[in-house]
């Protein structure tokens, strides 16, 4: 199982629609997840943390399901400018050496249309 | 602006050639990462530093890779004998010594290696 997998997509959605992207991780010690946000030839963006089982920010919505290793985004009410890869990313690991060095995903496109 | 920052942006260089690129972290942020984004995949880890002290290596940092951050404060990646194969987007991340600290983005250098 890769570290943290994730549906490339792309996803072409209409404005005002609901769309989830989900995520599968292999670390069960992992006690932290992140949604970055990124836009085309631009860097990485902290869109959303997660600790406990989940994390609602306006229209986003993140949900953790530690048994099955799960990580989900849902976007409401999409907007044009939601148009991004969005990466589900896990901390590598942790020792006394190390600090939260992170695992992406490949990314899941996401086009909204008008 | 006071967010991370990365120089040069972009780097067009022949194979064989060593090529160094800099990154400067948020002032205050004690620990600076390095990871390496090809297209179509998220961004892979490279190594990482607590102040100066270079703790973590990954195996994608081969022997024609260095990287140091002699003041722990900017720090630098050096590519000696560039392959083609190395041609990719060198993103530098920082952030503070906390339990679920945030990393932060800089743009990135682009790097072709022709």
């Amino acid at each position: 199982r890769k570290e943290v997998e994730q549906d490339p997509g792309p996803f072409n959605v209409p404005e005002g629609a609901t769309v989830a992207f989900n995520c599968t991780y292999s670390n069960s010690a992992s006690q932290s997840f992140f949604w970055y946000r990124q836009d085309c030839r631009k860097e990485p963006k902290l869109l959303m943390s997660v600790y406990s089982s989940g994390n609602e920010d306006g229209r986003f919505t993140a949900q953790l399901n530690r048994a099955s290793q799960y990580i989900s985004l849902l976007i409401r009410d999409s907007k044009l400018s939601d148009s991004a890869t969005y990466l589900c990313v896990v901390p590598r690991g942790r020792n006394s050496n190390s600090g939260y060095a992170l695992n992406f995903g490949k990314g899941t496109s996401l086009l909204v249309t008008p | 602006d006071t967010g991370v920052s990365q120089n040069p942006r972009h780097k067009i260089t022949k194979r064989g050639q060593n090529v160094t690129f800099r990154c400067d972290p948020i002032s205050e942020h004690n620990r600076l990462y390095w990871y390496r984004q090809t297209l179509g995949q998220g961004p892979e880890f490279l190594t990482y530093f607590q102040n100066e002290a270079q703790l973590e290596k990954s195996r994608l940092l081969s022997d024609r890779f260095s990287a140091e951050r002699p003041k722990g404060s900017f720090s630098t990646l050096e590519i000696q004998r560039t392959e083609q194969g190395d041609s990719a987007m060198y993103l530098c991340a920082s952030s503070l010594e906390a339990p679920q600290e945030t990393q932060y983005f800089g743009p990135g250098t682009r790097l072709l290696v022709l």
